[in-house]
């Protein structure tokens, strides 16, 4: 069974560009969540999707950043203008979406902005 | 946001030894998550912890959710290479886990 994919694994940009990222989840899973990690830190939320709706975006800095998951499988994750401070690694999860259930996260789009 | 005190945050050990890291919150969660992250991949969930005073094995790790439910420890016994990457704790109420900083784990043969 295929995990979590995510594309494109690695972005260089220059700041005020913009600048989209791709996760497809595990079939069958309900909830997709992206996460952003800095250098030296753990995975932090910034939206959970359960199907099509958004049902935890308060971490979302909603001035530069949105996401979709239009049809409730696939989502992107964009970020206009990218900011210096965005460079990061953002993480996807998938999970079957009870309370509980484990996220199997994909691999991560690292991106650095210049 | 919140993230958890994990300690220690690195370690440097010889193939073999033993390995403990723990983590502790000033919040009360109803699970606790162990995962491990190799470089350019996302985490992967070891151990996963549902009852305070649980503990729990999964070969070489061992596990324990604090009575207090304010803190658990990782053991790894007999240390191999592979065992090298970041181990992030993780408490977790409902949906979303907070993590802690990670402890790096370095093995030298």
């Amino acid at each position: 069974e295929a995990g979590v994919v995510q594309s494109p694994r690695y972005k260089i940009i220059e700041k005020k560009q913009p600048v989209a990222f791709w996760c497809n989840p595990i079939s069958g899973h309900n909830t997709l969540y992206w996460y952003l990690q800095n250098l030296g830190q753990g995975p932090e939320l910034l939206i959970r999707y359960e199907n099509e709706e958004a049902v935890d975006d308060s971490q979302l800095p909603k001035d530069r950043f949105s996401a979709e998951r239009l049809k409730g499988v696939d989502s992107t994750l964009k970020i206009q203008p990218a900011e210096l401070g965005d460079s990061a690694v953002y993480l996807c999860a998938s999970s079957l979406g009870r309370a509980g259930d484990e996220q199997f996260f994909g691999p991560g789009t690292r991106l650095t902005v210049l | 946001g919140q993230q958890l005190n994990q300690s220690p945050q690195s370690m440097f050990i010889q193939e073999g030894e033993d390995v403990s890291m723990n983590c502790t919150s000033s919040s009360i969660f109803n699970t606790w998550l162990w995962y491990k992250q190799d470089p350019g991949e996302g985490p992967v969930l070891l151990i996963a912890l549902y009852k305070a005073g649980e503990l729990t094995s999964n070969g070489r790790l061992t596990a324990q959710f604090g009575i207090t439910r304010k803190d658990s420890f990782l053991n790894i016994s007999a240390s191999i290479p592979s065992d090298v990457g970041i181990y992030f704790c993780a408490g977790q109420l409902s949906y979303i886990p907070t993590f802690g900083r990670g402890t790096s784990l370095i093995v030298h043969p």
